[in-house]
């Protein structure tokens, strides 16, 4: 079955702290991963997508997503957190080629000052 | 603005009335896909459309509905609504660059 799973369902980091969030996937076929951040009341916001090549993505805001095909990982990580990313992220894995994306449920960030 | 309009943004309606969502996609993007955000079900996918055809359908219930026009716009029909439809209703849109979002419509069910 494809699946998205965020084991985090809520985060506190202060901060200027370092930030991981973690995102396993099932899927059948090649994935094609995303990060999408969202602030309250607002739309989804791509952070990152991975489709092929380097396992590494950077995407906007400072963001990076590593992938990892052997623990069907894509976690997201930011060196050093900024009041402002307090928000919803979510991770999602689709097939590309016209396919829908499968979200997680998502992981909620808190940010102490 | 991510070229992805829907409209309206916010919607207020009475229990077992009907409202029709619009989706207009980024330009040249063939395929349009919906979600429901709840606070308990999280995002769902419901439908999609490709070209003006169905193409996949997820957890969409039997009183809604949904199209897509010649011009590629789409429409989401939410019939006979429930307190539990009230839900941020997005749709997105792909094409060769990948999906992108439209900002929702805030459906409230009173």
């Amino acid at each position: 079955a494809q699946s998205v799973t965020q084991p985090d369902i809520h985060i506190t980091v202060s901060e200027g702290a370092s930030l991981e969030l973690r995102c396993n996937y099932s899927y059948g076929a090649t994935p094609y991963l995303f990060w999408y951040v969202q602030s309250p009341g607002q739309g989804l916001q791509l952070l990152l997508k991975y489709f092929s090549g380097d396992t590494l993505v950077q995407g906007i805001k400072g963001f990076e997503a590593e992938f990892k095909r052997s623990q069907s990982s894509f976690n997201l990580r930011k060196p050093s957190v900024h009041w402002s990313d307090a928000a919803e992220y979510f991770c999602a894995v689709g097939g590309g080629g016209y396919n829908k994306l499968i979200f997680g449920a998502g992981t909620r960030l808190a940010v102490h000052p | 603005d991510s070229g992805v309009t829907q409209t309206p943004k916010h919607l207020i309606t009475a229990t077992g009335q009907r409202v029709t969502l619009r989706c207009s996609p980024r330009s040249g993007d063939l395929s349009v896909y919906w979600y429901q955000q709840s606070l308990d079900q999280g995002l769902q996918f419901l439908i999609q459309y490709y070209n003006g055809e169905e193409r996949a359908k997820g957890n969409i219930l039997e009183r809604f509905s949904a199209q897509q026009f010649p011009d590629l716009h789409s429409e989401l029909n939410l019939s006979s609504l429930e307190l539990g439809d009230s839900a941020l209703y997005f749709c997105a849109s792909e094409g060769g660059k990948g999906y992108t979002f439209g900002s929702g419509t805030r459906l409230t069910v009173v």
